[in-house]
């Protein structure tokens, strides 16, 4: 059975710094491209990074480039996000989330439970 | 930056049929994915690939294309049906992922 475990989340000031963690377990973590997506309170999702396979490609959106990164441990079965310089904007629901490649094309096909990011003074 | 559009309700009666549309430059040229999501819970792929069913999702959902709309149609809706919708797809590069803003879809 697929499973995808989030931790990491919590209470940070903004400007302040938080890395998640993804536990996955029930398939070949390896040979997936991985993602994250938050879905602020009340709002709708938004996707925020893949990164492929072996870690050699990994993309985001605009609103934080530069101030997150996106990151594995194929050894671990693990994905991070480190999230610097956070703003008030950046609270949300944190999900990992499973990446199937049909034809350059990508889609989500297990998520995790998600785990919540409060970014305020 | 790219878009997905999307109504942000749709509300029908219970066997009667939903349909919710998505519009997007790209998506002529991009597959379209739907996720039902309800209150508390992660979201779950319903539609891949414009039209095709993962396994355990029931057949009253369905979904189809035509230039740069995509439309999820669930038909004979069930009370149980009642959640919001997302569409997703990505920009013509194909590098960036994108959401539709979101349907709430209300069994009446």
């Amino acid at each position: 059975e697929v499973q995808l475990v989030e931790s990491g989340g919590g209470l940070v000031q903004p400007g302040g710094s938080l890395r998640l963690s993804c536990a996955a377990s029930g398939f070949t973590f390896s040979s997936y491209w991985m993602s994250w997506v938050r879905q602020a309170p009340g709002k709708g999702l938004e996707w925020v990074a893949n990164i492929k396979q072996d870690g050699s490609e990994k993309y985001y959106v605009d609103s934080v480039k530069g101030r997150f990164t996106i990151s594995r441990d194929n050894a671990k079965n693990s994905l991070y996000l480190q999230m610097n310089s956070l703003r008030a904007e950046d609270t949300a629901v944190y999900y990992c989330a499973r990446v199937l490649e049909l034809l350059s094309s990508y889609y989500f096909d297990y998520w995790g439970q998600g785990t919540l990011v409060t970014v305020s003074s | 930056s790219y878009e997905l559009t999307q109504p942000p309700s749709v509300s029908v009666s219970p066997g009667q049929t939903a349909r919710i549309t998505c519009s997007g430059d790209a998506l002529p040229k991009q597959y379209a994915y739907w996720y039902q999501q309800k209150p508390g819970q992660a979201p779950v792929l319903v539609i891949y690939k414009d039209s095709e069913r993962p396994s355990g999702i029931p057949e009253r959902f369905s979904g189809s294309s035509s230039g740069t709309t995509v439309t999820l149609t669930i038909s004979g809706v069930q009370a149980e049906d009642e959640a919001d919708y997302y569409c997703q797809s990505a920009d013509s590069s194909g590098t960036t992922l994108v959401f539709g803003g979101g349907t709430k879809l209300t069994v009446l």
